[in-house]
């Protein structure tokens, strides 16, 4: 069956410093999103990407999803404590089209 | 604030009994889905329901029953409660059927299984 990877499961991080995570798939994807949720809060969608090779910004995060839609990431330029929280990817896929999540990769930022 | 709601906001029950959550979708939204989040097993997606009709199910135990009623809101019967479904219960909504959408979801059900 289909399966997604999410990694790394935790990242920490000094503010100002770089972050990425990633998802990485077994099989084509058609879509992918990702949603961040942060410590007690709620998941809350960021972006979807459906083209092969597409690259989306807003502000300091990087979207992309790979040429052959297996893979995507997420790429957050000069973190800030705001951006703690746990991100996920998420994903459509199968016959009764199952939604997955990722297992989501916790951001941690030491001010 | 998302503009979906959930109630109750947190429930403390007994292993055995049985329990009801519920959803009111975003208005305009008419599908409705149901996650389950617990520590071990992430944020797992139980099934979703598009203008009342069951449109996916995904890892939702035999135990857990779920409908959408005409006016949209959702409800998610738990029964036979076990220690092991203590967990945080989201629902979500979005205008599509497919799910393809942005999903919006409730502030969560924290339910508690003595």
């Amino acid at each position: 069956g289909q399966q997604v990877m999410q990694i790394p499961q935790y990242q920490h991080v000094q503010e100002g410093e770089d972050f990425t995570t990633y998802c990485n798939s077994s099989t084509t994807l058609s879509n992918i999103q990702w949603y961040k949720q942060r410590p007690g809060g709620h998941p809350v969608f960021l972006i979807q990407l459906v083209k092969s090779g597409e690259v989306k910004k807003q502000k300091r995060l990087t979207f992309q999803f790979g040429e052959a839609k297996k893979n995507s990431s997420l790429h957050i330029t000069a973190t800030q404590t705001t951006d703690v929280g746990t991100y996920f990817c998420v994903y459509r896929g199968g016959s009764n089209y199952k939604l997955t999540f990722g297992k989501g990769t916790l951001l941690t930022v030491n001010p | 604030d998302s503009g979906v709601t959930q109630t109750p906001k947190h429930l403390i029950t007994a292993t055995g009994q049985r329990v009801t959550l519920r959803c009111s979708p975003r208005s305009g939204d008419l599908s409705v889905y149901w996650y389950q989040q617990s520590l071990d097993q992430g944020l797992q997606f139980l099934i979703q329901y598009y203008n009342g009709e069951e449109r996916a199910k995904g890892n939702i135990l035999e135990r857990f029953s779920a409908q959408q009623f005409p006016d949209l809101h959702s409800e998610l019967n738990l029964s036979s409660l076990e220690l092991g479904d203590s967990a945080l219960y989201f629902c979500a909504s979005s205008a599509d059927f497919l799910g393809t959408d942005t999903q919006y979801f409730g502030p969560g059900t924290r339910l508690t299984v003595l």
